[in-house]
């Protein structure tokens, strides 16, 4: 079945520790997003790329790092120079061939914690 | 100014009525696309239903339906015989074509609750 698999699921961190979250997506899409939500609130985007090797800053992209070397996977680091870590982090996907029109895909999330 | 205006923080409704969720936005281009996704306490997100701004007729599915108002710049979500599994938070969404390289723009979200 074609989605998006993010990992881990749940993910416990130390202060002043960087941390990766992966985001993996088989629907052979061009753009993929990540996104952050901290609790009863929506979604801000922080990094986005639309095409292997280029990815631009979204609305948050401070203490953050991304990566896009194959199509498939859109990793995001989490730095330590990120203040308040502790969110819930989604990864989604989109086809451009909608060309803006196309929903977004999503993976199922990964929660950090920084202890 | 906000793009995405969800009024709402939560909205309760009795099982098997119908209730709207509101959404306006805020937009320049003349080419975009308006989403609901639905996300459920587990998480993960949903996606409901979308509607072109060139649209004429508004967008359904199922149960879903879109009240898009053009000129007010207001996309409602009308959910008909509500479920109790319909109770989850849901965000309107808006992605630009020309003016925002396509980026999904969300709002704050409205948490609806259904009762038995």
């Amino acid at each position: 079945d074609g989605g998006i698999t993010q990992s881990p699921k749940y993910l416990f961190r130390k202060e002043g520790q960087n941390v990766t979250l992966s985001c993996e997506q088989n629907l052979n899409h061009d753009a993929m997003y990540w996104y952050r939500q901290d609790p009863g609130q929506g979604l801000r985007l922080i990094y986005y790329s639309q095409i292997v090797n280029d990815f631009q800053k979204g609305d948050i992209a401070e203490g953050y790092s991304v990566s896009r070397e194959k199509k498939e996977s859109f990793p995001l680091t989490v730095t330590s120079a990120q203040k308040n870590p502790t969110a819930f982090y989604l990864c989604a996907s989109s086809s451009e061939a909608a060309q803006g029109h196309g929903e977004l895909f999503f993976g199922e999330g990964s929660r950090l914690t920084v202890l | 100014a906000q793009k995405i205006t969800q009024t709402q923080p939560g909205m309760f409704v009795q099982e098997k009525e119908a209730v709207t969720l509101d959404c306006t936005y805020d937009t320049s281009d003349p080419s975009y696309g308006l989403f609901w996704y639905k996300q459920p306490s587990s998480g993960e997100m949903i996606f409901l239903i979308y509607q072109g701004s060139y649209d004429q007729q508004n967008a359904t599915e199922g149960r879903y339906s879109l009240n898009f108002q053009k000129a007010r710049k207001s996309a409602n979500l009308v959910i008909s015989a509500s479920q109790l599994g319909d109770s989850a938070m849901y965000f309107c969404a808006m992605r630009e074509v020309n003016t925002n390289a396509g980026k999904s723009t969300f709002g704050d979200g409205t948490t609806l609750t259904v009762k038995p």
